[in-house]
């Protein structure tokens, strides 16, 4: 049973416009939660991070949302650049981290010129 | 500052063999954690280990295991090598580990094909 969900397996977006992708998870102990970006042939490179104290954190032109009634976060990217073009993993830790970092199956960001 | 290392890059291996990949951490980090990626299960969390302990621990077989030394350096092994174990391994450094508010940065891997 997936604990943390991508819906979107791939996303287009203008070069210019905001991306926004949408991360869902189900276990009520996740507390801390962070967005990877990933090229291929590449580990993941962290992007942004939230913990569940707040509902909103900014990094340059990244701001990752968090809604805890909902279970859901999202990651906006205003205004998408052609490097951004990749695969972006949402990925959940408990408090404590027994179970480390549980991942999405991922979000292909393709930003168009 | 120097990244998180792996070694080697791509490993090709036989069905039935053992395979040790090594992970250096990014300088001062304790925490060292590996993750299995796949088509199939996407990343998939092995095991942490922290100051030489093995802290926390994924849902994989007993066939998996793992070390760190004193200088934080970790190494994974997986004995009795499987089709399915043919994966991207990667390795993650973080200051205290996941269990304190610390991201994780990723090494770039180790391809394993098991033939």
């Amino acid at each position: 049973d997936q604990q943390v969900k991508q819906n979107s397996p791939s996303l287009s977006v203008q070069e210019g416009r905001i991306s926004i992708l949408n991360c869902d998870y189900t276990n009520s102990m996740f507390d801390y939660f962070l967005w990877y970006k990933k090229y291929p042939a590449e580990g993941p490179t962290f992007l942004i991070s939230i913990s569940s104290i707040k509902d909103k954190n900014e990094d340059g032109r990244f701001t990752v949302f968090l809604n805890k009634s909902a279970k859901h976060l999202s990651l906006h990217i205003v205004p998408s650049q052609p490097g951004d073009s990749a695969v972006y993993f949402c990925a959940a830790s408990p408090k404590g981290g027994a179970d480390g970092l549980t991942f999405g199956k991922g979000t292909h960001l393709i930003i168009q010129p | 500052k120097a990244g998180v290392t792996q070694t080697p890059r791509y490993l090709i291996k036989t069905r039935g063999q053992q395979v040790t990949l090594s992970c250096s951490p990014i300088s001062g980090h304790r925490s060292v954690s590996w993750y299995q990626q796949t088509p199939g299960q996407g990343l998939q969390f092995l095991f942490e280990y922290f100051s030489e302990t093995q802290r926390n621990k994924g849902n994989f077989p007993g066939r998996f295991s793992g070390r760190q030394f004193s200088n934080s350096r970790s190494e994974m092994n997986v004995s009795t090598l499987e089709l399915g174990d043919s994966a991207l391994y990667l390795c993650a450094s973080s200051l205290t580990g996941t269990g304190g508010y610390n991201e994780q940065f990723f090494g770039p891997g180790t391809r394993l094909t098991v033939l």
